[in-house]
């Protein structure tokens, strides 16, 4: 079955690591994205890459970096610059631009 | 600003007690409006796209509308396992992307 893998489920770190998070689709997808999810708040986008080898920014960028060497994955770090990293982070792709997005399930990140 | 507000924030329905849940925006250039279920722990799952003022789109116990202004998600005779918190997202060209409302936590009671 054709879907979007995240891992690991649940991640621990200390204060001043940098993590990478994995996210691996085997849709075909062109376009993949990163949202991060805070309790009581909607998906806030932190970067997203419409073709390999290219991607952007979105509205909460800093201290996170990514990659988009393969068409089918889309790694995110998480660098010891982002001031409040514990959080839900969850990966999608879609097709194209404004197509409907596929989500993995999100990996939890717990910094201490 | 570019803004997507969803409405109430939690709703708590009796089975079968219908409701409607609420999705403004304010965008310009809107590519497609969507609708995601999101169950606890989980990667939210798509259920519509609407791309126009009157369109309606329908999956068994939902329904989901589009004005110019804003999106209705209807859901008729619910049931315990539609409790969830469902997620609006607007694609709009101004900005080139798509942003999410915050959510509506839905609870059935039996």
């Amino acid at each position: 079955d054709g879907g979007i893998t995240q891992s690991p489920k649940y991640l621990f770190r200390k204060e001043g690591q940098n993590v990478t998070l994995s996210c691996e689709q085997n849709l075909n997808h062109d376009a993949m994205y990163w949202y991060r999810q805070d309790p009581g708040q909607g998906l806030r986008l932190i970067y997203y890459s419409q073709i390999v080898n290219d991607f952007q920014k979105g509205d909460i960028a800093e201290g996170y970096s990514v990659s988009r060497e393969k068409k089918e994955s889309f790694p995110l770090t998480v660098t010891s610059a982002q001031k409040n990293p514990t959080a839900f982070y969850l990966c999608a792709s879609s097709i194209e631009k404004y197509s409907p997005l596929h989500f993995g399930n999100g990996t939890r990140l717990t910094v201490t | 600003e570019d803004q997507v507000t969803q409405s109430p924030e939690a709703l708590r329905l009796q089975e079968g007690e219908s409701s409607s849940l609420n999705c403004s925006y304010t965008v310009s250039g809107l590519r497609g409006l969507f609708w995601y279920r999101q169950d606890p722990g989980k990667g939210p799952e798509f259920l519509f796209t609407l791309y126009s003022a009157g369109e309606e789109k329908e999956k068994e116990r939902l329904k989901a509308t589009l004005t110019k202004k804003e999106s209705f998600l209807h859901i008729t005779a619910p049931k315990p396992e539609d409790s969830a918190t469902y997620l609006c997202a607007v694609g709009y060209s101004s900005a080139s992307k798509i942003i999410f409302g915050s959510g509506t936590r839905l609870s059935i009671r039996p």
